[in-house]
Order: structure tokens, then C-alpha cells, then sequence
């Protein structure tokens, strides 16, 4: 399966400042998505990362909080803008591919809002 | 609408002893399940998965998966629990044809194992 290599793995940010978290995979894959776990709760999708196209969000997530990009089938970026103590959470990539019906997540990136 | 339902939350069993995680799911079509596994401070591992075939599937780490359509469950098992099993378990539903579209996950359970 997918090795995917997610950075930071964990940061402290003030209020009003924006994240930048990046997912490298060592594989071209055709589906990267963007999960959020807040804190004590369960994996919640963000958005959709599409190549070549914006990403698709679900509802109640909007793209000047959260833009993304998909520059190539390996690589992806989620910002999280404008931050408040509310966006303390573990924000996970997660790549799907269907050779195998597989889905692998990245290590998390740890977000605290102070 | 698609969900899944963890009924427990928090579940303690001493090490050695058999453990069964309840998952129950909605879906309107034929869906793919799988179960994941996250230590503190980690990402998410999976531990198996379920597309179609026998419907007992075998996992990594000595877990292993029964299938009922007929209860719309996918619980986990594990015959005799070890220490290191302490971490939280989610369940997830995902369409058919393929990892192509977004996973629902349930609440999870947190698993304490005793000594």
C-alpha cells in the first residue's frame, strides 16, 4: 500500500495565523482526502483533494478556511486560515487507490491554537 | 442516510481475554468495511477489510472480522487481548467499486486492556 508522509506532525499557532500542512505519497494515487479529529471525536472529511481541479469540501467546511491543492498525483497541501482555539484538532491525509480497495492514512498533524 | 454506529464508547478487558467491538452500519448499497486502529498520538492503521467473499475476514495483529448483512454488523474480534491492544478502534463504510470516495467513520472505542 501507500506510504504517505505527512508534515508537520504536530505545531502550536496563535489565533489569526494560518497552517500549512503538506502529504507526500510515494505513489501516484488517484484520491487524496483531508480528514479532521477533533479533540476525544471521530474523523470527519474536510474536502476532496482533486488533481488538476478545486477540491470538493463537504458541508459546513468552505475553501477560504481550508484551501487546498493537488499540484501532481503525489502531493497535497490543506491550510488552515485564520485559526481560532476551535480548529485545535489532528488533521489527517488519506490517499485511496483502487488496486488493492485500499485506504491509507497519513500520521496526523497535531494542531494546537493558543 | 449512511452512518455507522459504534454502540461502545469505552470497553476494558483484562489481557488475555477475548475481545468483540461491536459496528453496526447503514447503507444503501453493497458497501466496503473496514476497521482501524489508532494508538495515542498516531495515525490510523488498518487492521482489515471487507469487499466480498467469505464473509470472516482475517486482520493483522491476530484480529479478525465477521460480516452479517442480515444484522448489518460488522464486528471485530479478538481471542485473548494483549497490553499493546490499548488504543481506539473505529469502524468505517465506504462505497463499492472501489477506494474512490470518502470513508464514514463511527465514534470509536477506546479499549483499556488490565493487567
Amino acid at each position: 500500500s501507500a506510504v504517505i508522509s505527512q508534515k508537520p506532525s504536530r505545531d502550536i499557532c496563535q489565533r489569526g495565523t494560518s497552517l500549512t500542512i503538506q502529504c507526500q505519497v510515494d505513489s501516484q494515487v488517484t484520491m487524496m482526502f483531508w480528514y479532521r479529529q477533533q479533540p476525544g471525536q471521530s474523523l470527519t472529511l474536510i474536502a476532496t483533494a482533486n488533481q488538476g481541479s478545486e477540491a470538493t469540501y463537504e458541508s459546513g467546511f468552505v475553501i477560504d478556511k481550508f484551501p487546498i491543492s493537488r499540484p501532481n498525483l503525489t502531493f497535497s497541501t490543506l491550510t488552515v486560515s485564520n485559526m481560532s482555539p476551535e480548529d485545535s484538532s489532528i488533521y489527517l491525509c488519506s490517499v485511496g487507490t483502487t488496486a488493492n480497495y485500499g485506504y491509507t492514512f497519513g500520521s496526523g498533524t497535531r494542531l494546537t491554537v493558543v | 442516510a449512511q452512518s455507522v454506529t459504534q454502540p461502545d464508547i469505552h470497553i476494558t478487558v483484562s489481557e488475555g481475554a477475548s475481545l468483540e467491538l461491536r459496528c453496526n452500519y447503514s447503507y444503501g448499497a453493497t458497501p466496503y468495511l473496514f476497521w482501524y486502529v489508532q494508538s495515542p498520538g498516531q495515525g490510523l492503521q488498518l487492521l482489515l477489510k471487507y469487499f466480498s467473499g467469505d464473509t470472516l475476514v482475517q486482520g493483522i495483529k491476530g484480529f479478525e472480522a465477521e460480516f452479517k448483512r442480515s444484522q448489518s454488523s460488522f464486528n471485530l474480534r479478538k481471542p485473548s487481548v494483549h497490553w499493546s491492544d490499548a488504543a481506539e478502534y473505529f469502524c468505517a463504510v465506504g462505497p463499492g467499486g472501489g477506494a474512490t470516495n470518502k470513508l464514514i467513520f463511527g465514534t470509536g472505542t477506546l479499549l483499556a486492556v488490565q493487567p
